[in-house]
């Protein structure tokens, strides 16, 4: 089964607001976790990633906090936009044979809807 | 640099029938992988590889093969297509360091029929 998840199905936030997405894995080895965007009818695109010996990784707008502890991964968008609107999905990445990319897993994702 | 493109954009097929989706990058990246994406559902793993003449099997292979002969073009064949393999799929590429994840492309929407 997946071992990646997400906590909710949906999130609506208002435009300027902070949003937060979460998602819960099971399995210990993962080494790596990536957070991507897909608007409808595109592929998945890159928001950020974290290795599992960062805790922390902050980009533009966003911020992806790691608790290996109870293995929780959370998206934090800074001043919600409409455009930020669409599905987010975790994906963890099992690493083998020492590379850093293995087997990429999703959760079922989240969808944002933000509200002018 | 185009990135990761798949062909064809959209395909009906009807059961029994066979298939092989296109995927091809140019960025000279060693992982490539296909993912299918049904509705409500995150992407399933299908078959990956990690480099030329090297491919294996990921979450969901049944039904699906492989090659992957140069390192730019990854397709995927549908030997006897089925209605469950109606989905969307995805074709992904990556830097074997992993860096900004991996690219997509724009995906095949599939039905069979």
């Amino acid at each position: 089964g997946e071992s990646v998840g997400l906590h909710l199905p949906t999130l609506s936030v208002q435009e300027g607001d902070n949003s937060i997405i979460n998602c819960a894995y099971s399995n210990s080895a993962s080494d790596y976790f990536i957070w991507y965007k897909q608007e409808s009818g595109k592929g998945p695109q890159f928001i950020i990633d974290i290795r599992s010996n960062m805790d922390k990784r902050q980009g533009q707008r966003v911020t992806v906090l790691l608790n290996k502890t109870v293995k929780h991964l959370s998206l934090q968008i800074a001043a919600t936009q409409p455009g930020d609107s669409a599905v987010y999905f975790c994906a963890e990445n099992i690493g083998e044979g020492g590379s850093t990319l293995g087997r990429l897993y999703f959760g079922r994702g989240t969808q944002l809807t933000v509200w002018p | 640099n185009a990135g990761v493109t798949q062909t064809p954009k959209f395909q009906v097929l009807k059961t029994g029938q066979s298939m092989t989706l296109q995927c091809a990058q140019d960025m000279n990246h060693e992982y490539m992988s296909w993912y299918r994406q049904d509705p409500g559902m995150g992407l399933r793993l299908i078959h990956y590889s990690v480099g030329a003449g090297i491919t294996d099997q990921g979450e969901v292979p049944n039904g699906y093969n492989v090659s992957r002969s140069t390192t730019e073009d990854f397709p995927l064949r549908l030997l006897s297509a089925a209605p469950s393999q109606t989905s969307v799929y995805f074709c992904a590429s990556s830097l074997t360091t992993g860096a900004k994840g991996y690219t997509f492309g724009s995906g095949t929407r599939l039905t069979v029929v």
